[in-house]
C-alpha cells in the first residue's frame, strides 16, 4: 500500500500568511494526487487534482505542485474561510489512500 | 447540479448488518465510477470501496474486504454499500463520492454523509 505522510500535522497561522503543506508518498504516484479541504461537520471539498490543477470555482490563492513522491499545497494569502483541515489523496493505485490531515488554525 | 444524498445509516449492534444508499442526480451516473469513504469520529478520511461505471469492477480496503459489498443500480442512479459483520471500528460517517477519471483522477463531488454507529 502507498502511504502518504503530510507535514505538518498542525499549523497555526494568521490571516494574510502564506502557508505550505507537504505530502510525501512512500512510492512514486506520478501526478495522481488530489488535495481536499474539510470543515467541521462537512464533507471534504476538492481543491486540486492531478497535483497542480485547480478545481473549478476554487480561489486562485490555492495552488499545488509536485510529482513522483513529493507534493505541496500552497495558500498564498490566508483568508478567514481557509481555516480547516486539509488532506492529500493518492489515486495512482488501489488501495486509494489519504494523508493523515493537516489542521490549519488561526493564530 | 450534481447531488449525492446518502441514507441508511443508524445504530446497529456488533455483528449486525446495514445497507447504505447514495442517490445521485445531475450527471450521467453510469459514466462514472463511484466510491465510499468513511471518517471515524475525530479521525481522518479512509477510502472504503470503489465500483466502476458498469459495476463490473469493484475494489475494497483490506479493512472491509469480505464483509462489505459495493454495488450500483444504474437504472435508479443509486449506489449501495452492504455492510455485514459490523464491528465497533466501523463506526464512522460514510460518504459517497463521484470518481472522475478524466484528465486526472479525483473525487469531485461528495454527499453530506450518513452516520453509522456500531454499539451494543
Amino acid at each position: 500500500d502507498i502511504q502518504l505522510t503530510q507535514s505538518p500535522s498542525f499549523l497555526s497561522a494568521s490571516v494574510g500568511d502564506r502557508v505550505t503543506i507537504t505530502c510525501r508518498a512512500s512510492q512514486g504516484i506520478s501526478s495522481y494526487l488530489a488535495w481536499y479541504q474539510q470543515k467541521p461537520g462537512k464533507a471534504p471539498k476538492l481543491l486540486i487534482y492531478a497535483a497542480s490543477t485547480l478545481q473549478s470555482g476554487v480561489p486562485s490563492r490555492f495552488s499545488g505542485s509536485g510529482s513522483g513522491t513529493e507534493f505541496t499545497l500552497t495558500i498564498s494569502s490566508l483568508q478567514p474561510e481557509d481555516f480547516a483541515t486539509y488532506y492529500c489523496q493518492q489515486l495512482n493505485s488501489y488501495p486509494i489512500t489519504f494523508g493523515q490531515g493537516t489542521r490549519l488554525e488561526i493564530k | 447540479e450534481v447531488q449525492l444524498v446518502e441514507s441508511g445509516g443508524g445504530l446497529v449492534q456488533p455483528g449486525g448488518s446495514l445497507r447504505l444508499s447514495c442517490a445521485a442526480s445531475g450527471f450521467t451516473f453510469n459514466s462514472y465510477a463511484m466510491s465510499w469513504v468513511r471518517q471515524a469520529p475525530g479521525k481522518g478520511l479512509e477510502w472504503v470501496s470503489t465500483i466502476s461505471g458498469t459495476g463490473g469492477s469493484t475494489y475494497y480496503a483490506d479493512s472491509v474486504k469480505g464483509r462489505f459489498t459495493i454495488s450500483r443500480d444504474n437504472s435508479k442512479n443509486t449506489l449501495y454499500l452492504q455492510m455485514n459483520s459490523l464491528r465497533a471500528e466501523d463506526t464512522a460517517v460514510y460518504y459517497c463520492a463521484k470518481y472522475n477519471i478524466g484528465g486526472g483522477r479525483y473525487f469531485d463531488f461528495w454527499g453530506q454523509g450518513t452516520l453509522v454507529t456500531v454499539s451494543s
